[in-house]
Order: structure tokens, then C-alpha cells, then sequence
């Protein structure tokens, strides 16, 4: 059974402050890791997709980052908004295999 | 707007009742999905649909049916539930334009039904 963590579970930082968050995936047979935003009572939007070791990847104030040899991605937010809360969920696909997700990490901010 | 949509969005119903969840996609995508995210855990995979074939189904007891009439259309038949199957469910879809639905495609997610099972 796959394992997919994030870290931390949840996080409260103030507006403007920059921010984030871990998601830790088995290094073996690696194939894709995306990363949704998820409002309460909304769907899961998509953020970004990502491929290769050391891809980077970036949407407005919000980035992330790829490391397929030691197992984890980096999702960073520049100056945090309020819009900015939610749970951030991280996905990983193995070769031949659909979406195993992470637990998510909530985040909330203060205005 | 992610062009999923998921009908009812809450859901109250009997251990003896039959209810039914609908999904529908306007992506013009040609695999779907169940999740099941239960209290404090992450989203599970439950079904996947490609090409409206059933390709996997990861340990769903059969007291939940799914459904798939063609490319755009999803639903799950619930029947007999227990007080520990009441969770958020969502939909998604995605292209299938590879072998295995789903694989590397970001999916497209509805915003999910809200059920008790009482």
C-alpha cells in the first residue's frame, strides 16, 4: 500500500506572511505528483502537475517544487491572502496506477 | 467552476433505503471516478470508469453499485449502507488519453455529496 504524507497538518500564519508545506511519496517508480486547493464546500482545483525531478513550477504567489530521488515536494505561498485558506492536497502516481492522496494540509489565514 | 457537477450535495438516509448519487461531466472526458473522503482521512479511490468500462474497484463493498450510461454520466447506488459508510463523496474525471485512466492527468473533481447514513 502506497503512502503518501504532508506536513504540517495544519498551519495558521498571518496575511503576508509566506509560508509552506511538505508532501512526502515513495521514490520508487515515480510518474507524476500534483498538488490540488481545496475550498471548503468547493471541488478540488487543480494547482499544478509535476513530472520531473527538479521541476519547478509556478502560479501567481504560489510555487512548488519536485524531488523524485529523495521523495518530496514543496508547495510554497508568497505574502499569504485570506483567499489563500484552504486544504492543500498533494497525489502521487506510480507507473500504471491511479491517485493515491495525501491527508492534506489546512491552512488558515489571519487577516 | 470545474465543469463536474455532483447531485444531491447532502444526503440523509435509512440503513434500508435505496438512494442514488449522480455525477455528470461537461469536459467531453472519457474516464470518471469515485472517491470516498471519510472523516480525518485521506481521499480513497473507489471506482474508475474508462471509455464507461469498469477498470478498477479498490475493495468497494457491494452494498455500493456504481453506474456508468456513457462518457459524461456517473452515478453510485447505495443500498443497505451502514453508519460508517456516511462521508463525503466526489466525483472526477479526466481524458483517458493514456492506457491506464488517469495516470499523470490532472482530474477535474465535483464538489461531492454529503451523506448520513443513519
Amino acid at each position: 500500500i502506497l503512502n503518501v504524507e504532508q506536513s504540517p497538518q495544519s498551519l495558521h500564519v498571518q496575511e503576508g506572511d509566506s509560508t509552506n508545506f511538505t508532501c512526502s511519496f515513495p521514490s520508487s517508480n515515480f510518474y507524476a505528483l500534483h498538488w490540488y486547493r481545496w475550498e471548503t464546500a468547493k471541488s478540488p482545483e487543480a494547482l499544478f502537475v509535476m513530472t520531473l525531478n527538479g521541476d519547478e513550477k509556478k502560479k501567481g504567489r504560489i510555487s512548488a517544487t519536485l524531488n523524485t530521488k529523495e521523495g518530496y515536494s514543496y508547495l510554497y505561498i508568497k505574502g499569504s491572502q485570506p483567499e489563500d485558506s484552504a486544504t492543500y492536497l498533494c497525489a502521487f502516481n506510480n507507473y500504471g496506477q491511479n491517485f493515491v492522496f495525501g491527508p492534506g494540509t489546512r491552512l488558515s489565514v489571519l487577516p | 467552476e470545474t465543469g463536474v457537477t455532483q447531485t444531491p450535495r447532502h444526503l440523509v438516509m435509512g440503513m434500508t433505503n435505496k438512494k442514488s448519487l449522480k455525477c455528470e461531466q461537461h469536459l467531453g472526458h472519457n474516464a470518471m471516478y469515485w472517491y470516498k473522503q471519510s472523516a480525518k482521512k485521506p481521499l480513497e479511490l473507489m471506482f474508475v470508469y474508462n471509455f464507461k468500462e469498469q477498470t478498477e474497484n479498490n475493495s468497494v463493498p457491494s452494498r455500493f453499485s456504481p453506474e456508468c450510461p456513457n462518457s459524461s454520466h456517473l452515478f453510485l447506488h447505495l443500498h443497505t449502507l451502514q453508519p460508517e459508510d456516511s462521508a463525503l463523496y466526489l466525483c472526477a474525471s479526466s481524458p483517458a488519453s493514456g492506457l491506464v485512466a488517469g495516470v499523470g492527468e490532472t482530474q477535474y473533481f465535483g464538489p461531492g455529496t454529503r451523506l448520513l447514513v443513519l
